[in-house]
């Protein structure tokens, strides 16, 4: 079906809470994202993963981590959680030749740390 | 600094309405350039790629034009609906494979009015 699911689509959390961010894909994709998006910034990249086990950090890594231990399945984990990671998080998912592939963007999980 | 700036920031037009959107970028090298669709508290949708020098790409009512020289691209909306409000993401790649990086602009906010 062509899809990136995330869950959930919202969460709030207090200070010092661990969160666990989950994407699915159904496409066999062996490239998976996490990014997240502030108000008038581009996208940043968190977490690129370019298959099972083989993860490698992004532009703004700290405070999280990730898992990914199936193709199909990429987590985020935020161990005890800062305001400053209050954000909208995307997962995203693609073949491992992107230049003229599409790239597929999960709708979002709207994080509120407390 | 960001090497992807988009302009304008946010635009109003009527219904029925063409509209240009513009993006420069500074990102070297420069593999292909990609424009999304991002409604409000949606993911990122896939409108067009772009690979190679001078690429003009059309999708239904979409356009877009890339100018590697120059570094800039224009996406192109001609009659526009209500439904084409959204804000537009323009992406600059740096590499042909999932190693290299996406560049994300801060996006423009295209408002639809009847």
């Amino acid at each position: 079906d062509m899809k990136v699911t995330q869950m959930p689509r919202y969460l709030i959390k207090r200070m010092g809470e661990n969160v666990l961010l989950e994407c699915g894909q159904d496409m066999s994709h062996e490239t998976m994202y996490w990014y997240r998006q502030d108000p008038g910034l581009g996208l940043q990249l968190i977490y690129i993963s370019y298959d099972v086990d083989s993860n490698s950090e992004g532009d703004i890594p700290k405070g999280y981590r990730v898992s990914r231990k199936k193709r199909e399945h990429f987590s985020l984990i935020l161990d005890s959680a800062k305001t400053n990671q209050t954000s909208v998080y995307f997962c995203a998912s693609s073949l491992r030749d992107i230049s003229n592939e599409r790239l597929f963007f999960g709708h979002g999980t709207k994080l509120s740390v407390l | 600094k960001t090497q992807v700036e988009q302009s304008p920031q946010s635009l109003v037009v009527r219904q029925g309405e063409n509209c240009v959107l513009q993006c420069n970028y500074s990102v070297t090298p420069d593999n292909h350039l990609r424009w999304f669709k991002q409604d409000t508290g949606k993911g990122l949708v896939s409108l067009t790629v772009l690979v190679h020098e001078n690429d003009k790409t059309s999708n239904g009512r979409y356009s877009a034009t890339l100018d590697k020289d120059a570094k800039h691209s224009t996406l192109h909306i001609t009659a526009t609906l209500l439904d084409d409000t959204a804000t537009y993401i323009c992406v600059v790649g740096d590499r042909g494979s999932a190693l290299g990086r996406l560049h994300f602009g801060a996006g423009t906010q295209l408002i639809v009015i009847p």
